[in-house]
């Protein structure tokens, strides 16, 4: 246990479906970040998130929406997802001064 | 484009033996370097971290960087059967910046 949860752990979600997720931490970390998980690829950077201003935007879709209310909590807006959305989507935070970043468990998302 | 790369696996060695897994990274900038290791259905953890040349020991681990030939590398000493896993070389090219990751090289051992 790193102290970051995640919830669902897991959701299933048509493509027309619009959930969120849900990350918190009470670490006192003053970065999150959100990756996605896939099958045979590298861990890819999807948003990261200073004192609670996004500081990088990976490119990602905007069918994905981030938001961060205060420095313990990170959500991920989804919407119209595509099957190939199927993931495991890691939160992680780290705090100031330092380099590491601790993970949450993740949420296995399944878009059919 | 900054890469991470790690030979996938698996690698297959018997409990007891040293397991050596291997990391090379482009960014030459970079200058901070993370081992996670990660467990089938679970998230990274954090195992290593080493930030200057040369070698450092934690308890069964050893993670060696070379800056000049851009490689890191994790040993594993008196491997167990537990430490089967995906091992994620990360590399982050300042403080505070995000990780770019390797794809993970799988490691079993074997009893």
């Amino acid at each position: 246990e790193t102290g970051v949860t995640q919830t669902p752990r897991h959701l299933v979600m048509g493509m027309t479906n619009k959930k969120s997720l849900k990350c918190e931490q009470h670490l006192g970390h003053n970065a999150m970040y959100w990756y996605k998980q896939s099958a045979k690829k590298p861990l890819e950077l999807m948003f990261v998130y200073n004192f609670k201003e996004q500081t990088e935007n990976n490119s990602v879709p905007s069918r994905f929406s981030p938001e961060c209310p205060n420095s313990s909590h990170l959500f991920l807006h989804l919407h119209t997802l595509q099957p190939e959305d199927s993931a495991l989507y890691l939160c992680a935070s780290r705090p100031t001064g330092i380099d590491e970043q601790f993970f949450g468990p993740g949420t296995r998302l399944t878009v059919l | 484009q900054k890469e991470v790369e790690q030979n996938s696996g698996p690698l297959s060695v018997p409990e007891g033996a040293i397991a050596s897994l291997n990391c090379t990274y482009s960014d030459r900038g970079s200058q901070s370097f993370f081992w996670y290791r990660q467990y089938s259905g679970k998230s990274p953890e954090l195992i290593m971290f080493i930030y200057s040349n040369g070698d450092k020991e934690d308890g069964r681990f050893t993670a060696q960087l070379n800056k000049a030939s851009q490689y890191v590398s994790l040993l594993i000493r008196d491997s167990q059967p537990s430490d089967s896993a995906t091992y994620l070389c990360a590399v982050s090219p300042n403080s505070g910046y995000a990780l770019n990751f390797g794809k993970g090289t799988s490691l079993l051992v074997t009893p």
